[in-house]
C-alpha cells in the first residue's frame, strides 16, 4: 500500500518554464514532508522539506506548497534548467516511527534547452 | 571526508548465492537504513536500525538480513530466498530518530543476479 502517491511519473519542461510535481497522502499523523533529488547512478539528496504548520516554503528556485486540509503537497521549480533534469521523490515521515521515510514512486523530470 | 560508503558500485552474482552489500558511515550517525530502488517503484525500506545491536524490518524484509555490530557499519545480506534480487540498493544514515535530522544517502550498489 503506497502511503504517499506522486504524480506525474514523468515530466518534460522547456528551459525557463515551471515544473510542478504533486504528492498526496492519507495518514494525518505525518508531520514532515521532504523532497529528494536523484541524478542517474547516484543516491538521492535532500532538496527541501516542510512541516505542516506552514503552507509554503521557498529556497531559491524551489518551492513547496502544502495543503493540510487536502492532504497534498507539491514541488514547484521555477525557471527550470537542464541541470534540474533528475528524478524527484516526495516523502513523508511521522515522529512516532523513529524517522523512517515513506517515499512516493518518483517523477523523472527532463528540462529541454 | 565525511560520508556514507557503499561498495562495490556494481555486483554480479549467480542465482542461489547469498551476497553481502557493504555500508559504512563516518558521520557518527545513530540511525541507518537500507532501501531497494526499482524503476517506477520509488524507494522501499528493507531494514532500519536506530542503535547498535538493534534493527527493525521495513516493508520488504523477506529474503534479506542485516546486522549492526558497530555504529558505523550496517551490512545487508541478500539471501537466495529473495525471489527477485536484481535492483539498486541504497544505504542511508541519520543523526538520530528526531525529524530534525536529515537522512543522507550513499551512492548505491547495483546488484545483478543471473
Amino acid at each position: 500500500q503506497q502511503q504517499v502517491k506522486q504524480s506525474p511519473q514523468s515530466l518534460i519542461v522547456q528551459k525557463g518554464g515551471i515544473s510542478i510535481i504533486n504528492c498526496a497522502y492519507e495518514n494525518t499523523a505525518f508531520d514532515y514532508f521532504p523532497w529528494y533529488q536523484q541524478f542517474p547512478g547516484k543516491g538521492p539528496a535532500l532538496l527541501i522539506a516542510i512541516r505542516p504548520d506552514v503552507s509554503e516554503k521557498k529556497e531559491g528556485r524551489f518551492t513547496i506548497s502544502f495543503n493540510k486540509s487536502a492532504k497534498q503537497f507539491s514541488l514547484h521549480i521555477m525557471d527550470s534548467q537542464p541541470g534540474d533534469s533528475a528524478t524527484y521523490f516526495c516523502a513523508a515521515s511521522k515522529s512516532s516511527t523513529l524517522g523512517r521515510l515513506y517515499f512516493g514512486r518518483g517523477t523523472q523530470l527532463t528540462v529541454w534547452p | 571526508d565525511g560520508g556514507i560508503t557503499q561498495s562495490p558500485k556494481y555486483l554480479f552474482r549467480k542465482e542461489g548465492q547469498n551476497v553481502t552489500l557493504s555500508c559504512e558511515q563516518n558521520l557518527n550517525h545513530d540511525a541507518m537504513y537500507w532501501y531497494r530502488q526499482d524503476p517506477g517503484q520509488g524507494l522501499r525500506l528493507i531494514y532500519y536500525s536506530q542503535i547498535v545491536n538493534d534493527f527493525q524490518k521495513g516493508d520488504i524484509a523477506e529474503g534479506y538480513s542485516v546486522s549492526r555490530e558497530k555504529k558505523e557499519s550496517f551490512p545487508l545480506t541478500v539471501t537466495s530466498a529473495q525471489k527477485n534480487p536484481t535492483a539498486f540498493y541504497l544505504c542511508a544514515s541519520k543523526g538520530g530518530a528526531s525529524l530534525l535530522y536529515e537522512q543522507y544517502f550513499g551512492p548505491g550498489t547495483r546488484l545483478t543476479v543471473t
